[in-house]
C-alpha cells in the first residue's frame, strides 16, 4: 500500500517561531503537495512540486516557503508562524499526469494539526 | 474555470436508509471526477472515480455514484447507511496535475 507519512500529527507554536512539517512517500510518487484545511474551505492548494527541487505556488503561497530536496519527501516550512496559520496541513502524493503509472489519485498523509499561539 | 460544488453542507441520514451525497461540476474537457472521504482527524482516502464508460461507478465500502453529463452532475450514493459512513465526503475533478475540491459534505449517520 502507498504510505505518506507527516512527521507530527499535533503541533503547537507560539507565534514568530519557524516551523517544519515533513511528508514522505514510499510509493516513487513524482507529485507532492501541501494542502491547509480549514472548516466551510475544504482544501486549499499551498504549493506542490513535482520534481526534485522544483516547485510551484498553490492558490494561497503567501506566508510558506516549501523544499524538495530528495523525491520522497516535501517539507512545508513557515517562516514565521502566525496565528492565522492555525489549521489542518495534509500533504498528498501522485505520479505525475502522463505517466504510465498515474491512475488519477491522490494519496494523502494523516494530516498534522497546527495551532500557532 | 474548473469548479465543482457541494451544494450541502450538512446530510443526515438513518441508519439502515439510502443516503445521497450531491455534487455537481462546471469543467472543460473530459469530466473526470472523484469522491474522496475523511474520516474524523484522519486525511482523505480515495473512494471512486468516473473516466470513462458505465456512467454508474462503484468503489469502496459499497459506495457508487452515477455520472449524468446532462445534469453535469456526480452524486455519491449508497443504498443502506451505516453510523460507521459518518465523515466529511469530496468530490474532487483534477485539473492539470492537481485537483480541485469541492467544499465537503458532512454526513451524519443516526443509529
Amino acid at each position: 500500500d502507498v504510505k505518506v507519512t507527516q512527521s507530527s500529527r499535533y503541533l503547537v507554536k507560539r507565534t514568530g517561531e519557524k516551523v517544519f512539517l515533513e511528508c514522505v512517500q514510499d510509493m516513487d510518487h513524482e507529485n507532492m503537495f501541501w494542502y491547509r484545511q480549514d472548516p466551510g474551505l475544504g482544501l486549499r492548494l499551498i504549493y506542490f512540486s513535482y520534481d526534485v527541487k522544483m516547485k510551484e505556488k498553490g492558490d494561497i503561497p503567501e506566508g510558506y516557503s516549501v523544499s524538495r530536496e530528495k523525491k520522497e519527501r516535501f517539507s512545508l516550512i513557515l517562516e514565521s508562524a502566525s496565528t492565522n496559520q492555525t489549521s489542518m496541513y495534509l500533504c498528498a502524493s501522485s505520479f505525475l499526469l502522463g505517466s504510465s503509472l498515474h491512475t488519477g489519485e491522490l494519496f494523502f498523509g494523516e494530516g498534522s494539526r497546527l495551532t500557532v499561539l | 474555470a474548473q469548479s465543482v460544488a457541494q451544494p450541502e453542507d450538512q446530510v443526515n441520514v438513518a441508519e439502515g436508509n439510502p443516503l445521497t451525497v450531491k455534487c455537481t461540476y462546471s469543467v472543460s474537457g473530459n469530466p473526470y471526477l472523484f469522491w474522496y472521504v475523511q474520516y474524523p482527524n484522519r486525511g482523505l482516502q480515495f473512494l471512486l472515480k468516473y473516466i470513462t464508460g458505465d456512467n454508474l461507478v462503484k468503489g469502496s465500502y459499497g459506495f457508487e455514484a452515477e455520472f449524468n453529463k446532462s445534469q453535469t452532475s456526480f452524486h455519491l450514493k449508497k443504498p443502506s447507511a451505516l453510523v460507521s459512513d459518518s465523515a466529511l465526503y469530496f468530490c474532487a475533478h483534477p485539473y492539470g496535475q492537481n485537483f480541485v475540491f469541492g467544499p465537503g459534505t458532512r454526513l451524519s449517520v443516526l443509529p
